[in-house]
Order: C-alpha cells, then structure tokens, then sequence
C-alpha cells in the first residue's frame, strides 16, 4: 500500500536551475495538491488540481508551475529556483472536490528542497 | 476570507494528564473543520474533523475535539497525554472558493510530553 509517493526526498539545488518535484499516488482521487511547510506559518497552497486535465493557483504559486496530465500523477516545477523556495515541500491527494465531500487530505512523506 | 489561529506554538504536558491544544477559526458559512498530526520528518495524517452534528468529535489515538460556534473555537483534548503523542498538530478549515477541498491549515503547535 503505497498512497502518496514523492521523490525527491532530499534535494539541495544551485539558485536559477530547474527542478521537478515528482508526486504519484494509486488511490485513484481525482483532486491533488502541493503545499509547502515553513516554520511559523504552517502549511500553504502552492497550486491544486481537481481533476486530471485542470490545475488552479493557490496561495503562493509565483515560481512553480503544475501540470496533471493522468489522474495518478501531479509533478511541481521549479522553473529557476531562488533561495527564498527553500523549504518542505507536501503533496496530497483526496476524494472529488464536491459540496458532498468532506475533504480529508491524503499527504506523502515530503519532499526537502534546500536552495543555495 | 477563510483563517485558522492556533495562538500557541508550543505546549508542554505531563504524561497522564490532560492536554488541550488550540484552535479558533473564521470562515463564511458552516464550517468544516479538521486536526492533523505530523511526526518528525513525516507527512501529515488525518486525525478527526467536524462536519455537522455533536459538537464533540472523536478522533484517532484517543483524541478528540469539541466545536463551539459562538467561540469559533475547535480544540483538541485528549484525556491523558502519552510520550509518544509529541509531534506537530495542525488545526485546518475547508475553503470555499475555487474548490471545495482546499484546506487552510493554521501555523501548527507543537506537542511536547514529558514523562
């Protein structure tokens, strides 16, 4: 039972090169999403998508791009990393985003980006 | 616009006593309310959520949490703390804008239990 995989789980990068953070899970939801945890301010929508084939920005998308081209995969890009995006970053999965769902959130192990 | 406050960032609890950590909340409409727990270096994981109906929730590893509209409040309790519920706990609501499942997570607390 694998839920939510992320690779990398560690990744220490040179300021202005690309990055890709890879997100993949096998429960089959249809919405996805990619945080990112700093201390003191909890955890903060960069984009989400909710179903295959759509993506919306969040709270703080400036700097990555999302793409979702099947339902079981949700990579985050870096297109030319800055210091200030140096931080843990979260992928999460859950059911349809609807009226009716409840909305409990599915997270992966985390993916730390340190950038010089 | 919909917010989470958890006022302390950290609360330090005897093992076997009562542990309370809080969380106030401002949203639009019925709120959708939710607690999660992160282990060091781990993901977050689901604990207990409020939706509708009795205002005390029980949750996962014996917690629980008790909603209170006219405080906006949604703290969890738990009975008697344990050493190994020491982590970071994270208060969130749903968001209604653009997607139902947006959660808006507060800045989180952590749990420090002592033996």
């Amino acid at each position: 039972i694998a839920g939510i995989t992320q690779a990398p789980t560690s990744q220490i990068l040179a300021a202005g090169r690309r990055m890709t953070l890879r997100c993949t899970q096998d429960m089959r939801h249809n919405a996805m999403y990619w945080y990112r945890q700093d201390l003191g301010l909890g955890l903060r929508l960069i984009h989400y998508s909710n179903t295959a084939g759509t993506t919306g920005k969040g709270e703080v998308p400036d700097g990555y791009s999302v793409s979702r081209a099947n339902t079981d995969d949700f990579p985050l890009t870096l297109a030319s990393a800055v210091p200030s995006q140096t931080s843990v970053y979260f992928c999460a999965s859950s059911d349809s985003a609807s009226e009716g769902n409840t909305g409990e959130l599915f997270f992966g192990e985390g993916s730390r980006l340190t950038v010089l | 616009a919909q917010s989470v406050a958890q006022p302390e960032d950290q609360v330090n609890v005897a093992e076997g006593n009562p542990l309370t950590v809080k969380c106030t909340y401002s949203v639009s409409g019925n709120p959708y309310l939710f607690w999660y727990v992160q282990y060091p270096n781990r993901g977050l994981q689901f604990l207990l959520k409020y939706i509708t109906g009795d205002n005390l929730v029980k949750g996962s590893y014996g917690f629980e949490a008790e909603f209170n509209k006219s405080q906006t409040s949604f703290h969890l309790k738990k009975p008697s703390a344990l050493v190994s519920d020491s982590a970071l706990y994270f208060c969130a609501v749903r968001g209604v804008s653009g997607g139902y499942n947006k959660l808006i997570f507060g800045a989180g607390t952590r749990l420090a239990v002592h033996p």
